[in-house]
This record gives C-alpha cells, structure tokens and sequence, in this order.
C-alpha cells in the first residue's frame, strides 16, 4: 500500500525568506502524481503545486517549487520570499494513475513571522 | 465560475442520528469525491461518484453512503452517527473520473454529541 510520510508536524520562517517542507512517499508504482495542497483556516484545500512522475523537470508554479527525487521517493516543497498569507497547513498527497483517490500526508504547519 | 459548494457549513448532531451532507461541483465537473479529515486520522477517502456510478470506495464501514445525481451534485449519508464521525468532511470535484486536477469545497464541520 501507498503511504506519504511528512515528518515535520511544524515548521516557521521569517517573511521573505526560503523554508522547505519535507515529504517522502512509498509506492511500488512508476506512474504516479505527486501534489502539495494547503489549508488556510477557511479549511479549503488549494492545490499549490503538481508533480507528474515521468517528469524529471522539477514543477514550479511562481514563488513555489518543488525538489523531486524519484529514487530516492522524495518530494519537498520550497517557498521562497514567503508572505503572511502563506501561513497554513501544507499537505503532501500522492495519486497512483490508475486509480481515483488522493493520499495524503500527515501535515505540516507552516507559521509565517513578520 | 463558482467554485465547489458544500452546504450545511456547520452541524451538530446527537449519537444514533443520521445526517446527510451535500456538495453541488464546479459547473461542468462530473467526478465527485468525498474524503474526511480529522485530527487523529488525517484525511481519508471515503469514495468517488461519476456519471453516477460510485467508482471507488475507501476503507469506511457501510454506515457511509452516498449517491450522485445527474446534475452531478453529490449527497453523502452517515447514518447511526457515532461520536468518532466527528469531522471535517470534504468534498472536490473533477473534469472527469480519475483526473488528477481535483478541486475542493470548504467542507462540512460535523459534530456529534
């Protein structure tokens, strides 16, 4: 079975700054997509940032990018400059390509300082 | 275009009832899918409606239903509620089944007493 592992629960920068957020998976598949999401307190989950596996190119999407690292089943967010508004929980989902269902990591806190 | 809706934002309920929960998709989207997310579990799938037809399920006792309508909004039913069904329920929406780029409502709060 697939399982996303985020093993920082918190996480804090200063604003402008570059914090990066951990995430490791497991999975026997080769053809899958990879997705870090955030939940501001409205409690919507906003897709951020989307990584296809066959890609080597990393994804970018603006002040965010993601580290992939296919052997190594790793895939980090980066936001740099960070902004207040960048304060909320960050999920790491993974979704084989033959299947319909998201897994999702555990969250990480991100708390942003002024 | 308006986004996904869920509607009650907020519920509470006693043990032994039933409650159902709806979700109207962006306009266009017809996959439909419903995960909950609380503090000890995370976020789990419950399952996945499209062109009516429940595609997938996940791992939650029968107990949780649901169904989709041919204007693809989506009901989701927990009957015989229990006090660990307290949670956010969340409901995203697609072009079309599995497709990757899935948009989520801003959930239902569910309580149970």
């Amino acid at each position: 079975a697939q399982t996303v592992t985020q093993s920082q629960p918190e996480m804090s920068v200063q604003e402008a700054e570059t914090v990066t957020l951990s995430c490791t998976y497991d999975t026997s598949e080769s053809d899958y997509y990879l997705f870090w999401y955030k939940q501001p307190p409205s409690r919507q989950m906003i897709l951020v940032i989307r990584q296809e596996a066959y890609k080597q190119q990393n994804a970018t999407e603006n002040r965010f990018s993601v580290n992939f690292q296919k052997a190594a089943k790793s895939f980090s967010l980066k936001i740099s400059d960070s902004q207040l508004g960048d304060a909320a929980m960050y999920f790491c989902a993974y979704r084989s390509a033959s299947a319909d269902k998201l897994i999702f990591g555990t969250g990480t806190r991100l708390q942003v300082f002024p | 275009k308006a986004g996904v809706t869920q509607t009650p934002r907020y519920l509470i309920k006693t043990r032994g009832q039933q409650v159902t929960l709806s979700c109207s998709p962006i306009s266009g989207h017809r996959s439909v899918s419903w995960y909950q997310q609380t503090p000890g579990q995370g976020l789990q799938f419950l399952f996945e409606y499209f062109s009516e037809t429940q595609r997938n399920k996940g791992n939650f006792p029968g107990r949780f239903s649901g169904r989709q309508f041919s204007n693809s909004r989506s009901e989701m039913n927990v009957s015989t509620l229990e006090l660990g069904d307290s949670a956010l329920y969340l409901c995203a929406s697609s072009l079309v089944w599995a497709n990757e780029k899935l948009f989520f409502g801003s959930g239902t709060q569910l309580s149970v007493l």
